[in-house]
């Protein structure tokens, strides 16, 4: 079975700084999609970023950048320049991309919070 | 906005109730998940449908049930509620079939508050 690491519960963070969230993984399948989501204070689940383990090129919308790396099975979000509103919990997820039915596999979160 | 829409958005009910909550999947989805995020818990995958058909269950206690209608929109029925039943609960959605393979991008809706009292 899949599952979905994140190491760390909570992140601090300066305004207008950069902060990385790690993640890994642990699939036995070749073809899979990974994603970021933020829920921040209203519970939301808001998709961030989506990265698919065929493509080498690492993911980017706009501040949010991920580092994938396939081998090591581990996929971080980059936050660059921070700001207030990123503050939230920031949970990692994991899908199979060879059928089988839903696996979205979800991580247990990294609470970020944004300092001034 | 991820295009889902859940009602009702807040919700409060005495155990022993039964609620229902109503999902509206992203319009072109055929593909309706619901999973449950209880207090400082991670988020459960309950069950989902594929334009009509139940393709996948998961953690869905039997006084639970859901379906999908023919428009597609999706009810998450509650039963004999219990206080442990107190959670959010998501309906998110997707294009494709997981169980067709080649990935999924699944957004969720801002969902639906159950407090049972």
């Amino acid at each position: 079975a899949q599952t979905v690491t994140q190491s760390q519960p909570e992140m601090s963070v300066q305004e207008a700084e950069t902060v990385t969230l790690s993640c890994t993984y642990d699939t036995s399948e070749s073809d899979y999609y990974l994603f970021w989501y933020k829920q921040p204070p209203s519970r939301q689940m808001i998709l961030v970023i989506r990265q698919e383990a065929y493509k080498q090129q690492n993911a980017t919308e706009n501040r949010f950048s991920v580092n994938f790396q396939k081998a090591a099975k581990s996929f971080s979000l980059k936050i660059s320049d921070s700001q207030l509103g990123d503050a939230a919990m920031y949970f990692c997820a994991y899908i199979g991309g060879t059928g089988g039915g839903n696996k979205l596999t979800f991580g247990t979160g990294t609470q970020l919070k944004v300092e001034l | 906005d991820s295009g889902v829409t859940q009602t009702p958005k807040h919700l409060i009910t005495a155990t022993g109730q039964r609620v229902t909550l109503r999902c509206s999947p992203r319009s072109g989805d055929l593909s309706v998940y619901w999973y449950q995020q209880s207090l400082d818990q991670g988020l459960q995958f309950l069950i989902q449908y594929y334009n009509g058909e139940e393709r996948a269950k998961g953690n869905i206690l039997e006084r639970f049930s859901a379906q999908q209608f023919p428009d597609l929109h999706s009810e998450l029925n509650l039963s004999s509620l219990e206080l442990g039943d107190s959670a959010l609960y998501f309906c998110a959605s997707s294009v494709r079939d997981p169980w067709a393979g080649g990935g999924n991008t699944i957004y969720f809706g801002e969902g639906s508050w159950l407090t049972v009292v």
